[in-house]
């Protein structure tokens, strides 16, 4: 069973400053691996998919990179801004669908 | 817009009042979903649909019903709500059922079971 941690649970950082957010998974056998944004009491925004052939994908200050052999994802936001400030989840899915197995996710706060 | 809406927003219920969660996209995908979210135990699935009159359990089924009739809907049914199934619920869905595509997710529904 696909389990998916995420730490540390929450972090802070000057406006500026590089995030660098972890995600860890146990089943090297993941599909894909997905990045999601949560803003407080809303719904989940997707940003980043990365397909299980991939090692990386980028779309603008945001890189995500998989590494199935280590059971690592690495989510790296440069440049971070206030606006940035939000919780932050993977999700793994595995080849029999497209079931996503969360992570607890990493609640950021970048102070001005 | 590409979207997956949901309806209610925000219900509060007493126990044992059946109640349906609506939820729809517009995207024709094959895949649906539905999670619960809970502090400390963050996102879990509940059923999922690989295509229409296609539904399975996942992890924390108990108590649920979904049913797929039309492509586009998938409602969550609680038969009898119990004050354990207060909870943020979300719909989801993608357009590959076993394909590396991204899911795309509703704005919640916040449920009170009292």
């Amino acid at each position: 069973k696909q389990e998916v941690t995420q730490i540390p649970a929450a972090l802070s950082v000057p406006e500026g400053e590089n995030l660098v957010l972890n995600c860890s998974f146990t089943d090297s056998a993941i599909y894909n691996l997905q990045w999601f944004r949560q803003d407080p009491g809303k719904g989940l925004t997707s940003l980043l998919l990365i397909q299980s052939s991939q090692r990386e994908q980028t779309s603008g200050r945001l890189n995500a990179s998989l590494d199935k052999s280590s059971g690592r994802s690495t989510l790296y936001i440069a440049a971070s801004q206030p606006g940035d400030s939000a919780t932050y989840l993977c999700a793994g899915s595995g080849a029999a669908g497209n079931k996503l197995t969360f992570g607890g996710g990493t609640r950021v706060l970048v102070k001005p | 817009e590409a979207q997956v809406t949901q309806n209610p927003r925000y219900l509060i219920t007493v126990t044992g009042k059946k109640l349906t969660v609506t939820c729809s996209q517009n995207m024709n995908h094959e895949y649906m979903s539905w999670y619960r979210q809970d502090p400390g135990l963050g996102l879990r699935q509940i059923y999922y649909s690989m295509n229409v009159e296609v539904t399975d359990k996942g992890d924390v089924p108990e108590g649920y019903k979904v049913s797929r009739k039309e492509k586009r809907n998938f409602p969550l049914i609680l038969e009898s709500p119990s004050p354990n199934q207060t909870s943020l619920y979300f719909c989801a869905s993608s357009g590959l059922a076993g394909g590396p595509d991204t899911q795309y997710f509703g704005p919640g529904t916040r449920l009170t079971v009292l």
